[in-house]
């Protein structure tokens, strides 16, 4: 079954410091991976994916995530956390492989509540 | 610019009263998708759409219809409201599979 994991509910973070939310995934085939943010209040925002190509993706806002095939992770990083990136962090995959049964939906994990203190 | 407009907001509905949830996009997107979101289990997936006149069950389909007559709209409807579906309620669409998906703001439902 596929299925995504965010094995943490909530990170806590020093501004300045650096940041990273995890994610591993289990899916038939090559994965198609997303993360998206949350504001309060807010519809979710795409950050970045993952397709093909370079294991280390750049997105959004100074984000990036770094593939891991044989780890099946997709862990989000940034360099120097910001008080405004607190927010909820949602990793999802989509395996292109199965089009046919899943219609490519987008499979979430449960978030994960970043939080950067002053 | 629009992207994906969600109406209502806010709504509060009685036990046992229907209501359609609307949403439209004006993107040209293919697939569209309802998701509930509750506190502690992220998003769950209640129907799809992969082109007008084609539809599908997520995981979470009971208590809820939905059909797409055309591209651009895909309410979802409430057949008889239980307090179990009180959520907040996420359209998304997508041009095509291998593409993140553009979210509305959301439905803020709360059955009482």
């Amino acid at each position: 079954a596929q299925s995504v994991a965010q094995p943490e509910d909530q990170v806590n973070v020093a501004e300045g410091n650096p940041l990273t939310v995890k994610c591993t995934y289990s899916v038939s085939g090559n994965p198609y991976l997303f993360w998206y943010v949350q504001y309060p209040n807010r519809g979710l925002q795409f950050l970045l994916k993952y397709i093909t190509g370079d294991n280390l993706v750049k997105g959004s806002y100074g984000f990036e995530a770094e593939f891991n095939k044989s780890q099946t992770s997709f862990h989000l990083k940034k360099p120097s956390a910001l008080v405004s990136d607190s927010a909820l962090y949602f990793c999802a995959v989509r395996d292109h492989m199965n089009y046919g049964g899943s219609q490519g939906n987008l499979i979430f994990g449960k978030g994960t509540k970043l939080s950067v203190k002053p | 610019n629009a992207g994906v407009t969600q109406t209502p907001k806010f709504q509060v509905l009685k036990t046992g009263q229907s209501m359609t949830l609307q949403c439209a996009q004006d993107m040209n997107h293919e697939y569209m998708s309802w998701y509930r979101q509750d506190p502690g289990m992220g998003l769950r997936l209640i129907h799809y759409s992969v082109g007008a006149g084609i539809t599908d069950q997520g995981e979470v389909p009971n208590g809820y219809n939905v059909s797409r007559s055309t591209t651009e709209d895909f309410p979802l409807r409430l057949l008889s409201a239980a307090p179990s579906q009180t959520s907040v309620y996420f359209c998304a669409s997508s041009y095509s599979k291998g593409y993140g998906y553009t979210f509305g703001s959301g439905t803020r439902l709360t059955v009482v």
